[in-house]
Parts: C-alpha cells; sequence; structure tokens
C-alpha cells in the first residue's frame, strides 16, 4: 500500500525556518518524481516544489523560491522541504505527492502537516 | 504565477448532471494534455479523480469525465450523489511554472 507520512509542521515565528519531512512507504521514492503542495487556511491549492526522480532536477514557485529548497534521502525514503526565512503567508497545510509518472498527475497525497508562521 | 480559473461554486439536485470548467491559457491548459482534477471533503487530503484530461484512475467511478476545448477544460459529473458534494480543482503542467492549481469549485448537492 502506498503511504505518505508529513512531519514537521509547527508554529514558527516570522523570517525563522522549519523542516517538513515526508516519509513514503510502499513505493521506492527515488523512482518518482515528487511534489510538495501546499493549502492555506480556507483558500484553495498551490503547488509550491518539484523534486525529479533523477535527483538533479529541482523546481519552485516564485512565492517560495530562494527561500525553500526540497531534498530527498533515498536511503531513508522520505522527502524534505528546508523553509527559510518564513513568512506569514507561509502559513498553510503542507502535502507531499506523488507525481504518477503519465501525466504530471499527483496520484497519491499526505494527509498533510500544519506550518503556522505568526509572533 | 496566476492561477487556473474556476467557478466559485457550483450546486446540483442528487442524479442530475454538473460540469466545471478551468479556464487557463496558451502557456497550460491550451499548451498540453496535461490537466487533472481533484476532489477533496473538509479535512482530507486532495484525491486524483482524473488525469491526463479525461482518464480516470483505478476505483474512480465513471461518473467522473473530463475533456479540453482549447485553453478551457471541464470536469462534468453526472448521476450526482450526496458524497459528490466536495471541493473540486483543476491543475495544470505549465511551460514556466511545472504546474498551476485553478482556486476550486465548492460543489453543493441539494
Amino acid at each position: 500500500e502506498v503511504k505518505l507520512v508529513e512531519s514537521g509542521g509547527a508554529l514558527v515565528q516570522p523570517g525563522g525556518s522549519l523542516r517538513l519531512s515526508c516519509v513514503a512507504s510502499g513505493f521506492t521514492l527515488k523512482n518518482y518524481n515528487m511534489n510538495w503542495v501546499r493549502q492555506a487556511p480556507g483558500k484553495g491549492l498551490e503547488w509550491v516544489s518539484y523534486f525529479g526522480h533523477t535527483g538533479t532536477v529541482m523546481y519552485y514557485a516564485d512565492s517560495v523560491r530562494g527561500r525553500f529548497t526540497i531534498s530527498r534521502d533515498s536511503a531513508e525514503n522520505s522527502l524534505f522541504l528546508q523553509m527559510n526565512s518564513l513568512r506569514a503567508e507561509d502559513t498553510a497545510v503542507y502535502y507531499c505527492a506523488r507525481d504518477g509518472g503519465k501525466s504530471y498527475e499527483n496520484d497519491y497525497w499526505g494527509q498533510g502537516t500544519l506550518v503556522t508562521v505568526s509572533s | 504565477q496566476s492561477a487556473l480559473t474556476q467557478p466559485a461554486s457550483v450546486s446540483g439536485a442528487p442524479g442530475q448532471s454538473i460540469t466545471i470548467s478551468c479556464t487557463g491559457t496558451s502557456s497550460d491548459v491550451g499548451a498540453y494534455n496535461y490537466v487533472s482534477w481533484y476532489q477533496q471533503h473538509p479535512g482530507k487530503a486532495p484525491k486524483l479523480i482524473l488525469y491526463g484530461v479525461s482518464n480516470r484512475p483505478s476505483g474512480i467511478s465513471y461518473r467522473f469525465s473530463g475533456s479540453k476545448s482549447g485553453n478551457t477544460a471541464s470536469l462534468t459529473i453526472s448521476g450526482l450523489q450526496t458524497e459528490d458534494e466536495a471541493d473540486y480543482y483543476c491543475n495544470s503542467f505549465a511551460r514556466s511554472n511545472i504546474l498551476v492549481f485553478g482556486g476550486g469549485t465548492k460543489l453543493t448537492v441539494l
């Protein structure tokens, strides 16, 4: 069974940092492209970052480029999102999602982890 | 990065059909057949219901169908059921932005 479990969300002050983790099971992470997608309270979905399965291609939304870094640990079958210089507008539930490999669809999602940026 | 445009809300009675539109540009929806749709119930993670414009993943009801014309993709749900009441999001691969989502549509089953 494919499963994604995020963790690391917390209350953090503006300007602070946080590292989110996503542990995958039921499949080998390094064989798939992966995404982070976030959802601010009461708002819609927003794509945040993409990690290509080769490990050499990463993309970011304009809103987070230069502040967030996506990475992977194949040995731990885990995906990470390092978030620096956090702003109030980064407050959201962060989901990791697997790219199914057919047409950039996200076929499996985790349950999400809440990041709150507030003083 | 502009979001794809969806109606904020749609409604229909049980048994009826509804269609949700998703309008993008020639750089995303119009450029690729890489449109997917997600269903999200309150407090839950999104669930993939269509990919590649009109393909249904295993386990998704035939009542969900998709199409695309120009820069606009559409999701049609036929034979509405109460459990279809949820938020629906379209998503497209975009030339420079990788992925872009629609703003979401709240479906109410009357």
